[in-house]
């Protein structure tokens, strides 16, 4: 069980905005650690996303945001597209477990 | 371009051993944090451990303290996993992960740079 919890999958058609959440508690995401986000293609290695709660790294485009709020976090995808279907992970920090820590995953599929 | 290229994956009985490496390239090696990460078959990714930028600060997941050793070569630009006492729920792909800055530390830190995967499978 991950110590960040996210909806197992989430679907949308293209063109569409789909949001996908990311709850944690007062040790990680509340403790104002910042929450980061993954993009894992089939059979590929994970891609830094997002950054910092709302950064997008070079090359990223403008279709992915994402934002922070208390103990959660939410990341956007807009104008769908079929080669952002995908697993999404978002990851923060615990400071009770000293340590990384990632959601449990979504799996977006573009209908 | 950071190049990270991970190997010393494979089949081992439980209660083994392997010893994973992570290739780097493309950047100053010994400044940057590195973590190795892995992600068991059609599971979520899960955090194993990091080691700093000289080697002198390791930190490890709790589940695989005393059975996981984290360390690095900086004259070889290498990061390596030392995995003892394999059991079956170490099965998974093993990945070496860069942070974004050699400025970060601890909770600052996240995962910049990705390599490919070496895939560890327990089984008798």
């Amino acid at each position: 069980q991950s110590v960040l919890t996210q909806s197992p999958s989430v679907s949308g058609a293209p063109g569409q905005r789909v949001t996908i959440s990311c709850t944690g508690s007062s040790s990680n995401i509340g403790a104002f650690y910042d929450v980061h986000w993954y993009q894992q293609l089939p059979g590929t290695a994970p891609k830094l996303l997002i950054y910092a709660n709302s950064n997008r790294p070079s090359g990223v485009p403008d279709r992915f945001s994402g934002s922070k709020s208390d103990t959660s976090a939410s990341l956007a995808i807009t104008g769908l597209q079929a080669e952002d279907e995908a697993d999404y992970y978002c990851q923060s920090y615990d400071t009770s477990l000293s340590g990384w820590v990632f959601g449990g995953g979504t799996k977006l599929t573009v209908l | 371009e950071v190049q990270l290229l991970e190997s010393g994956g494979g089949l081992v009985q439980p209660g083994g051993s392997l010893r994973l490496s992570c290739a780097a390239s493309g950047f100053t090696f010994s400044s940057y944090g590195m973590s190795w990460v892995r992600q068991a078959p059609g599971k979520a990714l899960e955090w194993v451990s990091h080691i700093s930028g000289s080697g002198g600060s390791t930190y490890n997941e709790d589940s695989v303290k005393g059975r996981f050793i984290i360390s690095r070569d900086n004259s070889k630009n290498t990061l390596h996993l030392q995995i003892n006492s394999l059991r079956a729920d170490d099965t998974a792909v093993y990945y070496c992960a860069k942070d974004q800055s050699r400025f970060c530390s601890g909770g600052s830190c996240y995962f910049h740079d990705w390599g490919q995967g070496t895939l560890v499978t327990v089984s008798s």
